[in-house]
C-alpha cells in the first residue's frame, strides 16, 4: 500500500553541523508535504511545508527539498543546536483534502 | 495565545470504563482531528470533523467515539470496547477549504490502563 517512510530511524550530529533528515513517499497523488518536530512528551510542532509545484523551500535555518521524480523529501537543518534534538516526522496528503499520512519519525540527537 | 489545549495530560482507565479526552481550540479552525501515537509508529487517524455536528471515521475508529457540538471542542471517548487503549492521543486542527494547510497539534494526553 501507499506509505510514507524514513531512511534512517536515528541521526546523531555535533552541535554546529548541518543535519539532513530524509523521507521517502510512494503515493504519486501527494501534492503537499509537511515536516513536524516532536519533543518528548509534547505534540508535533509544524516546521515547514512544501507544495508539489516547488522543489525547494527555505525557512529559518531549515530547508525542505522535494524530488518528485524519485519521490523523496528531505529536511536540512543548518548549524544544528542542542534544542533541535527531537523526533522529526514527514507527512504527505496523498492528494487528499483532509487526511495526512505520517512517517514513523527520525530521532535527531545533537551532541554538544 | 491561540492554540489547542488537551486535557488531562495523563489519564488512567480501569477495565470496563469509558474515559473522555478533552480537546479545545481557539484558532477558529473548522477541521479537527484525533490521532493515536504508539511507540515506533506514525500517527494514526481515529476520527476527524470538518464542521460542527459532522464527523467521519478515520483508519482506527473502532472502540472510540466523538462529538462535535461546538466549533471549538472535539472530545474523544475511549470506550471499553477498545481493548488496547494505552497510547499517546493527539488532537489537531486546521483551516478548512484549502487542502494545503498544515494541521496544528495539542500537547497530547497519555492514557494508561490501571
Amino acid at each position: 500500500g501507499e506509505s510514507v517512510g524514513l531512511h534512517l530511524p536515528t541521526l546523531s550530529v555535533q552541535e554546529g553541523d548541518n543535519s539532513i533528515i530524509n523521507c521517502a513517499y510512494s503515493n504519486s497523488a501527494s501534492d503537499y508535504f509537511i515536516w513536524y518536530k516532536q519533543e518528548s512528551g509534547k505534540g508535533p510542532q509544524f516546521i515547514i511545508d512544501i507544495r508539489s509545484n516547488m522543489d525547494k523551500r527555505q525557512g529559518q535555518r531549515v530547508t525542505v527539498l522535494l524530488n518528485k521524480t524519485v519521490k523523496h523529501l528531505s529536511l536540512q537543518i543548518a548549524a544544528t543546536q542542542p534544542g533541535d534534538s527531537a523526533v522529526y516526522f514527514c507527512a504527505e496528503n496523498g492528494g487528499s483534502n483532509y487526511k495526512l499520512t505520517f512517517g514513523k519519525g527520525t530521532l535527531l540527537t545533537v551532541n554538544p | 495565545d491561540g492554540g489547542i489545549t488537551q486535557s488531562p495530560k495523563y489519564l488512567f482507565r480501569k477495565e470496563g470504563q469509558n474515559v473522555t479526552l478533552s480537546c479545545e481550540q481557539n484558532l477558529n479552525h473548522d477541521a479537527m482531528y484525533w490521532y493515536r501515537q504508539d511507540p515506533g509508529q506514525g500517527l494514526r487517524l481515529i476520527y476527524y470533523s470538518q464542521i460542527v455536528n459532522d464527523f467521519q471515521k478515520g483508519d482506527i475508529a473502532e472502540g472510540y467515539s466523538v462529538s462535535r457540538e461546538k466549533k471549538e471542542s472535539f472530545p474523544l471517548t475511549v470506550t471499553s470496547a477498545q481493548k488496547n487503549p494505552t497510547a499517546f492521543y493527539l488532537c489537531a486542527s486546521r483551516r478548512w477549504g484549502d487542502s494545503n494547510q498544515p494541521q496544528h497539534f495539542g500537547d497530547g494526553t497519555r492514557l494508561s490502563i490501571l
